[in-house]
């Protein structure tokens, strides 16, 4: 069975760093493009970064380009999210996600991280 | 990168039929048959409903059909039912960030 589990609830203060992540189970982790999206409090989807584990090719958002670093421990199968100093709208929820094999979608996604930055 | 343009809400009765529409450009909905179709119950993960503009993941209801014209993709979703209440989003490739972008999302609001 295909899961991926994301790393719990935080909560920092601005300027903080925090990594999240997203362990993976029931597949080939790195023939699988992994991505990362973010949900703002009551708003929409927006698409932040993907990377395709076996070789860590990378892309991101031009919004989220230098905001953010995505990476990966092949040895664990897990993807993170990494800031290194958080603001306060940074605060939402991040899902994770994998593209599908011989589709370009998304078929399987983690249960989200909630993200709160407050001082 | 401008999100793809959804409706901000549909509504209709049980067992009407509604759709929800995606507009996007040439770089994004236009040039590839890469649009997929998504639903998310609030405090849920989003849940994949449609691939590769029509193709349905096993296990979605045979209620739920994808299409493409142009630039503009949509979802349509018949003998609609009340767990069909529902945020959807739309999200294709795009080529000017060779990444992905989500439509503005649609609340589809059962009668």
């Amino acid at each position: 069975e295909v899961q991926l589990v994301q790393s719990g609830a935080e909560v920092k203060k601005p300027g903080e760093s925090l990594k999240i992540s997203c362990q993976v189970s029931g597949y080939s982790f790195t023939t699988y493009w992994i991505g990362w999206v973010r949900q703002m409090p009551g708003k929409g989807l927006e698409w932040m970064t993907m990377i395709y584990p076996g070789d860590s090719d990378t892309r991101y958002s031009p919004s989220f380009q230098g905001q953010v670093t995505i990476s990966v421990d092949k040895s664990i199968s897990t993807a993170y999210l990494y800031w290194s100093s958080l603001k306060a709208s940074d605060t939402a929820i991040y899902y994770c996600a994998r593209r599908g094999s011989g589709m370009k979608a998304w078929d399987y996604w983690g249960q989200g991280s909630l993200v709160t930055v407050s001082s | 990168q401008s999100a793809l343009t959804q409706p901000a809400s549909v509504s209709g009765s049980p067992g009407q039929s509604i759709t929800i529409s995606c507009s996007g450009t040439s770089s994004d909905v236009g040039g590839y048959n890469y649009v997929s179709w998504y639903q998310q119950h609030p405090g849920k993960a989003p849940k994949l409903m449609i691939f590769d503009v029509s193709n349905r993941p096993s296990g979605v209801s045979t209620r739920f059909s994808g299409s493409k014209s142009g630039n503009t993709a949509s979802l349509t979703i018949s003998g609609l039912q009340a767990e069909d209440e529902a945020d959807y989003y739309c999200t294709s490739y795009s080529s000017s960030t060779t990444l992905y972008v989500f439509g503005t999302g649609t609340k589809v609001t059962v009668l």
